[in-house]
């Protein structure tokens, strides 16, 4: 069993929709959590950790459900520049398959 | 800046031979570097953990003796593919952070290409 599962899409969202990907995770045990960004062969790059209180950043919210063991983000009003692979990190360093959202125009 | 400097960015080479490449970490000491594989529309695959000053903890599946993992350094870890194969052509990317609670920092990516 994989330590995280996450749904890899691809999400094809219009522009201002709002989008929600959700990752679950394996450990019970497990401490901490983050989701990422990753343009095409870049480096991921850190977009919000989430806490068990649930976190907002702007257009960004990251929820966690310990009781279900998944991690969730919801991005509203989308913008063309949101379109990126999307990825969960558990625990630091085990990464879920990522999900691909494309924003239309 | 960059907190992790990696090299090269790109590299084409003949089957067969050995590639090496480098993390280094920028302005702190990294302890604890790790090194991932993204295939084309994968996922990061973690591969190994390296440590200074010890040996490499390998994920369940990658060939220790295919893939070397150096740490002698606080500063710098280096990961060597061994007799390249075309199998092996994919994005390698090494990261570090202070503890496995807080965030990573990337190097900037390997794009391997095995002729």
């Amino acid at each position: 069993r994989k330590e995280v599962e996450q749904d890899p899409g691809p999400f094809n969202v219009p522009e201002g929709a709002t989008v929600a990907f959700n990752c679950t995770y394996s450990n019970s045990a497990s401490q901490s959590f983050f989701w990422y960004r990753q343009d095409c062969r870049k480096e991921p790059k850190l977009l919000m950790s989430v806490y068990s209180s649930g976190n907002e950043d702007g257009r960004f919210t990251a929820q966690l459900n310990r009781a279900s063991q998944y991690i969730s983000l919801l991005i509203r009003d989308s913008k063309l520049s949101d379109s990126a692979t999307y990825l969960c990190v558990v625990n630091g360093v085990y990464f879920g398959t990522g999900t691909s959202l494309t924003v239309i125009p | 800046g960059a907190v992790v400097s990696q090299h090269p960015s790109r590299v084409i080479c003949k089957s067969g031979t050995s590639v090496k490449i480098e993390c280094r970490s920028l302005d702190f000491q990294a302890t604890t570097m790790f090194w991932y594989r993204q295939f084309p529309k994968q996922s990061l695959m973690l591969m190994a953990t390296s440590n200074e000053g010890s040996k490499a903890t390998y994920e369940q599946g990658v060939e220790k003796d295919k893939f070397l993992i150096n740490h002698a350094s606080l500063t710098l870890s280096t990961l060597t593919v061994t007799s390249a194969h075309p199998e092996d052509s994919s994005f390698y990317i090494c990261s570090t952070g202070a503890t496995t609670n807080e965030k990573l920092f990337f190097g900037s990516g390997t794009q391997l290409s095995v002729l």
